[in-house]
């Protein structure tokens, strides 16, 4: 597995309160992403980053922020958690983010909003 | 937005037999395709990819299929074994930056 680790692994927490998802890489990878995994919805892009301090909305964006201000850190918030944002969350990193780059995945993180 | 449709969402095969996943996309500018295997609360992991310059590519047990023209991909696997039991996952490129998943095929192999 690519050097990759996400924590926590698992966090239960009350609707309302903030939430910080940390991933944390070693391979020095320039692009970062955060995913959102659903039963019957696949992955869906929340943010990512094409650099230090560069961010940008995937397609679920509403409710979360996100902050890079290290290369291998890339940090997901929930404001204020929701029952729906209840999910597990993955991050997942590539080389150049340009055509034809594959994408590696973190162990994910378990997350439930009561 | 990219969307990517993925046939079938479950898929039940006699072992030993082949299994078929089919992945339709919708922005013609796509040109990376690659296939996840998610075993059950494991990370999806790249198991095979192609490019939009390429036809067909295998390995091994696994091969893929890419029609440009048609704007769809599939995922073939011969000779299925117990350990393919696993939720599939197809994408395609949207934009430069992102990809685009499928909702994925959770595929059971039965003994």
């Amino acid at each position: 597995d690519a050097g990759i680790t996400q924590s926590p692994r698992h966090k239960v927490t009350e609707t309302g309160t903030p939430v910080t998802l940390r991933c944390h890489q070693t391979e020095n990878h320039r692009y970062m992403y955060w995913y959102r995994q659903d039963p019957g919805h696949g992955l869906r892009l929340i943010h990512y980053s094409y650099g230090v301090k560069d961010t940008d909305k995937g397609e679920v964006s509403d409710g979360y922020s996100v902050s890079r201000s290290k290369t291998e850190d890339f940090l997901l918030t929930l404001e204020s958690a929701t029952s729906s944002q209840t999910s597990v969350y993955f991050c997942a990193i590539s080389e150049s983010g340009g055509n034809q780059e594959t994408q590696y995945f973190g162990p994910g993180t378990r997350l439930l909003v009561l | 937005g990219e969307n990517v449709e993925q046939h079938p969402s479950t898929l039940s095969v006699q072992e030993g037999d082949s299994a078929v996943i089919k992945c339709t996309y919708s922005d013609s500018a796509s040109n990376y395709f690659p296939w996840y295997k998610q075993e059950l609360g494991k990370r999806p992991q790249l198991i095979i990819d192609i490019r939009s310059n390429v036809g067909e590519k295998k390995d091994q047990r696994i091969a893929v299929t890419l029609n440009k023209t048609a704007k769809h991909f599939s995922l073939h696997i011969t000779e299925t074994q117990p350990e393919d039991s696993a939720v599939y996952f197809c994408a395609a490129t949207f934009g430069n930056e992102k990809l685009t998943f499928g909702t994925g095929t959770r595929l059971t192999i039965i003994p």
